[in-house]
């Protein structure tokens, strides 16, 4: 069964970085594109970034471009989001998320992982 | 971007009643429109895909409709387990890939 598993979060104080991985799991991961997207608490979804299955093509949220930069290792089934400059209002549950269909990029998002959760706080 | 304007925000509802969730887009975004639940405390689940297909797991209560920019979930009885939050996201122009608000059915 297709399973993501995110890791990486915790406390940061403002201005410093981290870097969460996901690892996929029960499907041909270097198939499918790959998104990154997070929730405040309590709050809505926003999509973050995106992937293309060979890592070439890569897109990011304005709010996040120029800090973030994701990333994936095919060869070891693993999604990455390295984030830089955290503000406290990057404070959120990160999940990634798999494009439904492979090779398409009009798709929405099928699988989602448990989140791993990111505070920015001094 | 193209903006996501779900209604109401919330809504309260008792089991069994019929449930009707708009979404509306600020354009066209044909039937690239998705549907996602979520419980609280879970993470989001696909829901309805291509503005009215339903994801595998969600019973025939479900449905949507809508092409365009005006879009609708709705549950035609609703069960407790369907208390939950639903969020209308469109795939059809990006980036960035966008979502509702959300629509939070709470019991009444």
């Amino acid at each position: 069964q297709v399973q993501l598993v995110e890791s990486g979060g915790g406390l940061v104080k403002p201005g410093g970085s981290l870097r969460l991985s996901c690892a996929a799991s029960g499907f041909i991961f270097s198939d499918y594109y790959m998104s990154w997207i997070r929730q405040a608490p309590g709050k809505g979804l926003e999509w973050v970034s995106y992937v293309s299955s060979n890592g070439q093509s890569v897109l990011y949220a304005d709010s996040v471009k120029g800090r973030f930069t994701i990333s994936r290792d095919n060869a070891k089934n693993s999604l990455l989001l390295q984030m830089n400059s955290l503000r406290s209002d990057d404070t959120a549950f990160y999940y990634c998320a798999r494009a439904d269909r492979p090779q398409q990029l009009l798709r929405p998002f099928d699988y989602w992982g448990q989140g791993t959760l990111v505070t920015v706080s001094s | 971007e193209i903006v996501m304007t779900q209604s109401p925000a919330t809504l309260s509802v008792s089991p069994g009643e019929r449930v009707t969730l708009s979404c509306r887009t600020s354009q066209s975004v044909n039937s690239n429109l998705a549907w996602y639940q979520q419980r609280p405390g879970q993470t989001p689940r696909l829901l309805i895909y291509g503005a009215s297909t339903r994801a595998a797991g969600f019973p025939a209560r479900f449905s949507g409709s809508g092409s365009g920019t005006e879009f609708t979930l709705t549950i035609s009885s609703l069960q407790s387990e369907d208390f939950a939050i639903y969020y209308c996201q469109q795939y059809n122009t990006w980036p960035p890939w966008t979502f509702g608000q959300g629509t939070k059915v709470e019991i009444k």
